[in-house]
């Protein structure tokens, strides 16, 4: 597929414990991005990767969250203990440094913490 | 910081007729990109159009037009000729120019419904 592919598509997770939701970009776009939309709301940005390098964490809400992307191509984000505010859809777009930078959106991962 | 607001949640058009969606954005750069995306239920967010701040020509795409006022900091989208697939939520967005890439600033969006 030509598009940006995110897994798991639901994750339901108990309070307390750790997740990993995957995102896979549009092949040879060097720019990846993490946003978190909570029910109602716009998206918020989260963490944005140029290569394997985090350029941007700013939107990060904690330490409990962090984001790896070691090679330059999928990433992961990581949320530790888990908490009933973390509940929200995360979005994960890639882009080319080329023209308006346009960014690509997959079709998000649905966590809900019970 | 910059900020992006829509003070309407909800929007309701009659097939084939227009409607225009509102959004007011504030920011102390000059050089930047203005967006508007939709959201239908599979979640999936499309690029509907896009502006770019240094260009006075507003931008269109086929049934979709903006009607850009840099001064005002406004940046509305008119949908002509309303389809039943134009239901979907829809949001306004920014993101600097300067810079390789950059985040996009939403608005809280807004819920567009179409009548058969």
């Amino acid at each position: 597929g030509a598009g940006v592919s995110q897994t798991p598509s639901n994750k339901v997770t108990e309070k307390g414990k750790y997740v990993e939701l995957r995102c896979d970009p549009i092949s040879g776009h060097t720019a990846l991005y993490w946003y978190r939309q909570s029910l109602g709301q716009g998206p918020e940005f989260l963490i944005y990767f140029q290569g394997t390098g985090a350029a941007d964490d700013s939107g990060l809400p904690n330490d409990r969250f962090f984001a790896v992307r070691p090679e330059g191509s999928v990433s992961t984000l990581k949320i530790q203990r888990t908490e009933r505010g973390d509940s929200a859809v995360y979005l994960c777009a890639s882009s080319s440094t080329s023209g308006a930078g346009e960014q690509f959106f997959g079709p998000g991962t649905r966590l809900t913490v019970l | 910081a910059q900020t992006v607001t829509q003070s309407q949640p909800e929007m309701s058009v009659q097939e084939a007729e227009t409607v225009t969606l509102s959004c007011t954005y504030d920011t102390s750069e000059s050089d930047y990109y203005l967006f508007w995306y939709k959201q239908p239920p599979s979640r999936q967010m499309i690029l509907v159009i896009r502006q770019e701040a240094y260009k006075q020509q507003n931008a269109t795409e086929n049934r979709f037009s903006v009607n850009f006022q840099k001064a005002a900091k406004s940046f509305s989208l008119k949908i002509s000729d309303s389809q039943l697939g134009d239901a979907a939520m829809y949001f306004c967005a920014y993101r600097r120019r300067t810079g390789a890439n950059s985040k996009l600033t939403f608005g809280k969006g807004i819920t567009l419904s179409v009548r058969p």
